[in-house]
Parts: structure tokens; C-alpha cells; sequence
């Protein structure tokens, strides 16, 4: 049961354009969210989050979205550079999961210069 | 660097073996998780410790096993391979929960069963 979902494997962005990412989840319980970035051979590193309370939270080029009535939230990046080429990852937790991260399948952003 | 070391890298070894997995986290950290990451899947939560014992269960399988050393190591122990155990392995660490905390991964170890 994938209660986080990344819909689309794979974004190609042209760079200096907005690159939209995009994860769904299912379970209501959930209240904080995180994206991470992976580059290949290496582990995935934190880039954001937002806690259920808020609808937005930005942090430079980057901006998590969140709609909970539709139990969705985007990362958008602003302007997309080519270093920003890599695989991102929604994760969500809830209270009553303790300190487990649901992570989705990842979504592979390429930036085109 | 994230400070996270996890060894071997890589790993190639036969259905029915048992390989053991080890990973050091950062300087300071309690909390140790370990995750799997399989072809075209997310990051599946196996299992966390905290200072030792054993916290959070995720679907980790029966015939893996994991612990947290006095000096904060962990081993993931992966016993009776199948091929459906190829799959990367990262460990992370935490100061504390990961809820709404960083998590600080390794590289990973790419464990391939054949």
C-alpha cells in the first residue's frame, strides 16, 4: 500500500524555468512532510519540509506547497539550475507511526542548460 | 559527506547466503535507520534504534535483523538471499526522531544476489 506517490518518474525542465514536482498521499494521520534530493551514488540529503499547519514554506529557490484538503503538495524550484538535476523524494509522517518517514518512489528531475 | 559511513559499497554474493551490512553514524547521533531501496521503489523503512534498542519496526523481513552496538554502530544482517533481496540498503542517523528532523543518510550499500 504506497500511501505516498510520486506520479511521475521522471521531469524534464529547461534551465532558468520553474521545475513543479509532484506527491499525492492517502493517509489522513499524516502531518509533516519532507523533501529530499539524491545525487547518484550518494545517500539522499535534505532539502525541505512543512508541517501540516502551514500551506507554504519557502527556502531560497525552494517552495513546498502543501493542500491538504486534496492531500497533495508540490516542491517548486525557482529558477531550476542544472546542479539541481537529481532524484527527489516526498516523505510523510504522522504521529502515530513514531519517527518513520513514508517515502515515495522518487521523481527524476533533469534540467536542461 | 553527511558523516554517515556504511560498508562494503558494494556487495555481490549467491542466493541462500547471509551477508552482514555495518554503518557508523554521525558523531552525536542516537537514532539509526535502515532503509531498502529497490528497482523503481521508495525508500522502505526497515528498522530504527535508538541508543541501542531497537524503536520503530518497518516491513522488514524474517529473515533480516538488525542491532545498535554500545559505540552506535549498527549491522543489518541479511540471511537465506533471494534474488528479491538485490536491492540498496542506506542507513541514516538521526540526533533524535525523524519525524520532523533531518535524516542524514550514507551511500548506501548496493547488495546484488545471484
Amino acid at each position: 500500500d504506497q500511501q505516498v506517490k510520486q506520479n511521475s518518474p521522471s521531469l524534464s525542465v529547461q534551465e532558468g524555468r520553474i521545475s513543479i514536482l509532484n506527491c499525492d498521499y492517502t493517509n489522513s494521520m499524516f502531518d509533516y512532510f519532507l523533501w529530499y534530493k539524491k545525487y547518484p551514488a550518494e545517500g539522499p540529503t535534505f532539502l525541505i519540509s512543512i508541517s501540516s499547519i502551514k500551506d507554504k514554506n519557502e527556502d531560497g529557490r525552494f517552495t513546498v506547497f502543501l493542500n491538504k484538503s486534496a492531500k497533495h503538495l508540490s516542491l517548486h524550484i525557482v529558477p531550476s539550475q542544472p546542479g539541481d538535476s537529481a532524484v527527489y523524494f516526498c516523505a510523510a509522517s504522522a504521529e502515530e507511526y513514531g519517527n518513520k518517514l513514508v517515502f515515495g518512489a522518487g521523481t527524476i528531475l533533469r534540467v536542461k542548460s | 559527506d553527511s558523516g554517515v559511513t556504511q560498508t562494503p559499497k558494494h556487495l555481490i554474493t549467491a542466493t541462500g547466503q547471509r551477508v552482514t551490512l555495518r554503518c557508523s553514524p554521525r558523531s552525536g547521533d542516537l537514532s539509526v535507520y535502515w532503509y531498502q531501496q529497490s528497482l523503481d521503489q521508495g525508500l522502505q523503512f526497515l528498522i530504527q534504534y535508538y541508543n541501542g534498542e531497537e524503536r520503530a519496526k518497518g516491513n522488514i523481513l524474517e529473515r533480516f535483523s538488525a542491532q545498535q552496538f554500545p559505540d552506535l554502530h549498527s549491522e543489518l544482517n541479511l540471511s537465506s538471499l533471494e534474488l528479491g533481496d538485490s536491492a540498496l540498503y542506506f542507513c541514516a542517523s538521526s540526533v533524535g526522531g525523524a519525524r520532523t528532523g533531518e535524516l542524514f543518510f550514507g551511500e548506501g550499500s548496493r547488495l546484488t544476489v545471484l
